[in-house]
């Protein structure tokens, strides 16, 4: 229940295409969605996140849609560009957190670009 | 404003060797995470850890492993007497406070020979 499943595990998208992932969970005490980009050898970075009170936000080129009934959200990067190819990351949390909640993390899509 | 440090970028042991991974949190941060990254896998929560507090160590092997994030000075990840399983890459999160957003460092990366 703790779970958040997250795909594709690899995405390959031509530039100027939408990039889309997809995660699931389970946990309804789930209430904070982020999204974490990671860079080869780098740290993971918050990229945007989503409240359930909104069905979809918007910044820049990417956006979360949430379907809070499906208790699915997923990420969109619209015009893709080479500079997007990452590994990204979906997570949830409950808000506020108690002392055992943790931010649960997917496994992570490996998105490459094609010029 | 310099965000969150970790060191040594990369470490390497021998097996039954200890390997001692540092994390200096943000400025003004006193809340920090440790986490595991194995090859293909996403980020596993090990310890969460306030200043000479552990708060939540659910994540962490029972044995071989230690947190400390003293009163001065960085958090301290230990591994004692490291096996090859536990090459991966290890990064430390900041925050304000629990609940707040979380800044993660570059992490350091264990190879275990």
């Amino acid at each position: 229940q703790q779970q958040v499943k997250q795909s594709p595990q690899s995405l390959i998208v031509q530039k100027g295409g939408i990039s889309i992932i997809n995660c699931a969970y389970e946990n309804t005490a789930f209430d904070y969605f982020p999204w974490y980009q990671q860079f080869p050898g780098k740290g993971p970075a918050l990229l945007i996140a989503i409240r359930p009170d909104v069905s979809e936000k918007k910044e820049g080129r990417f956006t979360i849609s949430f379907n809070k009934s499906a208790k699915q959200f997923s990420l969109h990067i619209m015009d893709s560009q080479p500079g997007d190819s990452a590994t990204y990351f979906c997570a949830a949390s409950p808000i506020p957190m108690n002392r055992d909640d943790k931010i649960i993390f997917g496994k992570g899509t490996r998105l490459h670009i094609l010029p | 404003n310099a965000g969150v440090m970790q060191n040594p970028r990369h470490l390497v042991r021998r097996r039954g060797q200890e390997a001692r991974l540092r994390c200096s949190p943000m400025k003004g941060h006193s809340h920090v995470y440790w986490y595991r990254q194995l090859p293909e896998e996403g980020l596993k929560f090990m310890v969460y850890l306030q200043k000479e507090n552990i708060i939540d160590e659910s994540g962490m092997p029972k044995e071989r492993f230690s947190a400390e994030f003293p009163k001065e000075g960085p958090s301290i990840l230990r591994i004692q007497q490291v096996v090859r399983g536990d090459s991966a890459a290890y990064f430390c999160a900041s925050s304000k406070g629990q609940g707040h957003e979380q800044f993660f460092g570059p992490g350091t990366r264990l190879t275990v020979l």
